[in-house]
């Protein structure tokens, strides 16, 4: 099992949805959870962290799953401009790493 | 004004070249990264340095040695390059070294062996 696992998509989405996915982690360690984002050949950026109650930023909420070992992005009133890869970043079991999934490719569309 | 600048942005060269990109950052973080993304996306740390000391060295080939001069510049020298050293090459830093600290990317540098 990789330590964080993301479905890769692409989730192709109306603009005006509400688009969710999830980040699985195998370290039940784990401690640091946050959601990057990358636009097609950027470098990638701080969205939001994840705290244990749950995090909200405008249209963007991050929640964190301890049981189940998972953490989610909820994207409501999707923009166009939200088109892009979503990273679910994870601490490894060393506090001083941390490991990256391979992204979920988000396309809002007209 | 940039925070973490990378040069050069693209870079292509033939196998057995050496090669070194230079990294710099004006946050006045203490940690740098160096980090590889691959074609199937994933971001892979290789290096880190807190206050120009190494404390991260990932299983990279000893081709790639990271030298950073001081606790600004983090730079990343490739000797006898290889076509699966074609990758995007992101330098980052962060306040400290511990993983609950945002990470700032520099734009990438796009290699290509060939």
């Amino acid at each position: 099992r990789k330590e964080v696992e993301q479905d890769p998509g692409p989730f192709n989405v109306p603009e005006g949805a509400t688009v969710a996915f999830n980040c699985t982690y195998s370290n039940s360690a784990s401690q640091s959870f946050f959601w990057y984002r990358q636009d097609c050949r950027k470098e990638p950026k701080l969205l939001m962290s994840v705290y244990s109650s749950g995090n909200e930023d405008g249209r963007f909420t991050a929640q964190l799953n301890r049981a189940s070992q998972y953490i989610s992005l909820l994207i409501r009133d999707s923009k166009l401009s939200d088109s892009a890869t979503y990273l679910c970043v994870v601490n490894s079991h060393s506090n001083y790493q941390l490991i990256w999934g391979a992204g979920t490719k988000l396309i809002i569309k007209p | 004004d940039t925070a973490v600048s990378q040069t050069p942005k693209y870079l292509v060269t033939q196998m057995g070249n050496d090669k070194s990109i230079k990294c710099e950052q004006n946050l006045g973080h203490d940690t740098m990264y160096w980090y590889k993304q691959d074609s199937k996306k994933f971001l892979k740390i290789m290096f880190s340095y807190n206050n120009k000391e190494l404390i991260i060295n990932e299983t990279v080939p000893n081709r790639f040695s990271p030298k950073s001069p001081d606790k600004a510049h983090l730079n990343l020298h490739i000797n006898s390059l290889e076509l699966g050293d074609s990758a995007v090459y992101f330098c980052a830093s962060s306040l400290g070294p511990t993983a609950n600290t945002e990470a700032f990317f520099g734009q990438g540098t796009r290699l290509t062996v060939v």
